[in-house]
């Protein structure tokens, strides 16, 4: 059972333009929601997180918007450049249990 | 620097034969888990561990063993390896309630012939 759908699979924007990347939760036990950056090679780097008290965070050219009712976050990159060029997945974390779940994953490739 | 560091970062082994990966973290993380990457499918957590002598299982544990001895080390083995483990690896740790301090290691590949 896929718990977290993640989407577009794929993202190209040009240079300056948003990049926006979408999940979707089921499992409401999750406390816990991480965007993860990774290049070719490369572990996963985290990028931003969010736990469900709140519904917006903001750090940087990077912003998650969380919909608590809706079992819906985002990721919003503002003014994307090339070098953000990479694959994104978010994730949803029962803290609790130590048991996480990620999404498929998208790739953003940013043109000059 | 801090750092998790897995070995061997590429391994070609054959149907059957024992093999561990080894996972080690210099932080003082306490938990620490481990995930194996498939072309479109994402990461999947295969077994995690919220302290020494404490592990549990994720959502793709078959044909895995992990053990915690110590708290910087978190070993994978794979007593029987077969082809649909061919995957790439990645472990992680943090500190436990502190999830914003999380590390990956840098992956290990394995393909099992």
């Amino acid at each position: 059972q896929q718990q977290v759908k993640q989407s577009p699979q794929s993202l190209i924007v040009q240079k300056g333009g948003i990049s926006i990347i979408n999940c979707a939760y089921e499992n409401t036990a999750f406390d816990y929601f991480p965007w993860y950056q990774q290049f070719p090679g490369k572990g996963p780097a985290l990028l931003i997180a969010i736990r469900p008290d709140v519904s917006e965070k903001k750090e940087g050219r990077f912003t998650i918007s969380f919909n608590k009712s809706a079992k819906q976050f985002s990721l919003h990159i503002m003014d994307s450049q090339p070098g953000d060029s990479a694959t994104y997945f978010c994730a949803g974390y029962n803290t609790n249990a130590g048991k996480s779940t990620f999404g498929d994953g998208t790739t953003l490739t940013v043109k000059p | 620097e801090a750092q998790v560091t897995q070995n061997p970062r590429y391994l070609i082994t054959v149907t059957g034969k024992k093999l561990t990966v080894t996972c080690s973290q210099n932080m003082n993380h306490e938990y620490m888990s481990w995930y194996r990457q498939d072309p479109g499918l994402g990461l999947r957590q295969i077994y995690y561990s919220m302290n020494v002598e404490v592990t549990d299982k994720g959502d793709v544990p078959e044909g895995y063993k992990v053990s915690r001895k110590e708290k910087r080390n978190f070993p994978l083995i794979l007593e029987s390896p077969s082809p649909n483990q061919t995957s790439l690896y990645f472990c992680a740790s943090s500190l436990w309630g502190r999830e914003e301090t999380q590390y990956f290691g840098p992956g290990t590949r394995l393909l099992v012939l």
